[in-house]
Parts: C-alpha cells; structure tokens; sequence
C-alpha cells in the first residue's frame, strides 16, 4: 500500500513571498489532515478535511494561510505572503472517516522562509 | 485549553539501558492517548494508543501506561538500542474535536553503542 505522498520536500523562500504545497492522501482516505511542526515543537493541526469538507479549521491563520481539497482526494496548502515564523515541516496525514486514531502521515516539507 | 507537555527534552543513554519517557497533559477529557516516534525526514509512526478506558498497553519491548486522571502517561523501553534513537512524541485526542490530536513538544532519544 503505497503511503502519504507529499511534495516538494523543501522549499526556501524569502518573506513575503507565495508557497504552495501539495499532498496525495493513502487512497480511500476520506480524511486529510495538514500539521505544522515548529522546530523543537509537536505537531500542530491546521485544518482537517473530510472528503471535500473542512471539518475543523480553528487554528489555521486565515488571513495567510488556505487549503483546498478538489474533489475529495488531492489537497494543497497555500501560504501568502510568507512570514519568517512560518518556518516549519509541513506535515500531511490521512486517515479512514471511522479510524481517525490511525492516522497516517507523510514525510513532509520542511519551509524556510528567509 | 489541552496543553501536552513531554519531560526530558532530550536523554542520551548507553545501549541495554531500560528508560522511561514522560508525558503530561491538563485536560483529563480525551478520547485516548498515542505515542508516536519520528525519524528525521520522515513522518509520524504511531506506536501505541491507549484508550481513556485503558491503563497501559504493550508492543514488543514497549509499555505505556495511562493515568487519565492525575493526566500522565509514561512511555518504558525496555534494553534500548541504537535504532531506537529518534523523536518520540504523545499526543492526546480530546473529546468532541473530530480527529484533532494535540502533541507534545517530545523527547529526542540518543542511545549510544
């Protein structure tokens, strides 16, 4: 079974700046979930998706940050304009409607914004 | 508000050790409580998940244990080796928000040969 796939895996940009990233959930998996991991930090849930439905979006900073799930499978993350404390690894994770316990992650990208 | 927060930062033990990693959280109202492990580069591998009904569960040379309501749970690797060293993370599912889980800052494990 092939995982969570996610690309780029790095991304440098200078502040202010676009960035969009992309993620290619397990398939079947319904929900998708996009992380933002801070150096030295856990894991912080932006928005999860479920299907083409935001289910939860409260800790996504709107004003910068959105997210599109096209047809309830292909998800992007778009940043714009970067700040310098967006600087993390973007982390994308999967997972069946009635497992949400077993929630599958994929390897990442990690943005410097300079 | 959930605030997760994982003792030491960091721990660098001689390989055979048997070690003990710390977990804590101050909203006993969660669904369950996982602990993951990250390898650099890589995602998120779920290690053990322990249901808020549960008091620990096992895997291999794994133990965690739960106590929802003084709100810690530990994590016992029993004779550690080098492949053991990576990130290893907790995170708590509260009640009634979807699949949210919130992490830990976690511990970096170093085991050294």
């Amino acid at each position: 079974e092939a995982g969570v796939a996610q690309s780029p895996r790095y991304k440098i940009i200078e502040k202010r700046q676009s960035v969009a990233f992309w993620c290619n959930p397990i398939s079947g998996h319904a929900t998708l979930y996009w992380y933002q991991q801070i150096l030295g930090q856990g894991p912080k849930l932006l928005i999860q998706f479920q299907n083409n439905g935001v289910v939860d979006d409260s800790q996504l900073p709107k004003d910068r940050f959105s997210a599109e799930r096209l047809k309830g499978v292909d998800s992007t993350l778009k940043i714009q304009p970067a700040k310098l404390e967006d600087s993390a690894v973007y982390l994308c994770a999967s997972s069946l409607v009635k497992r949400v316990d077993e929630q599958y992650f994929g390897p990442g990208t990690r943005l410097t914004v300079t | 508000k959930q605030e997760v927060t994982q003792i030491p930062a960091a721990l660098s033990v001689p390989e055979g050790e048997n070690l003990v990693l710390n977990c804590s959280f101050t909203d006993s109202a969660i669904y369950n409580l996982q602990w993951f492990r990250q390898d650099p580069g890589k995602g998120l591998t779920s290690l053990l998940l322990i249901q808020s009904s549960q008091r620990e569960q096992t895997s291999g040379r794994l133990n965690a244990s739960l106590d929802k309501s003084s709100g810690r749970s530990t994590l016992y690797i029993a004779a550690s080796q080098p492949g053991d060293s990576a990130t290893y993370l907790c995170a708590v599912r509260p009640h009634n928000q979807g699949g949210k889980l919130i992490f830990g800052q976690g511990t970096e494990l170093s085991v050294k040969p």
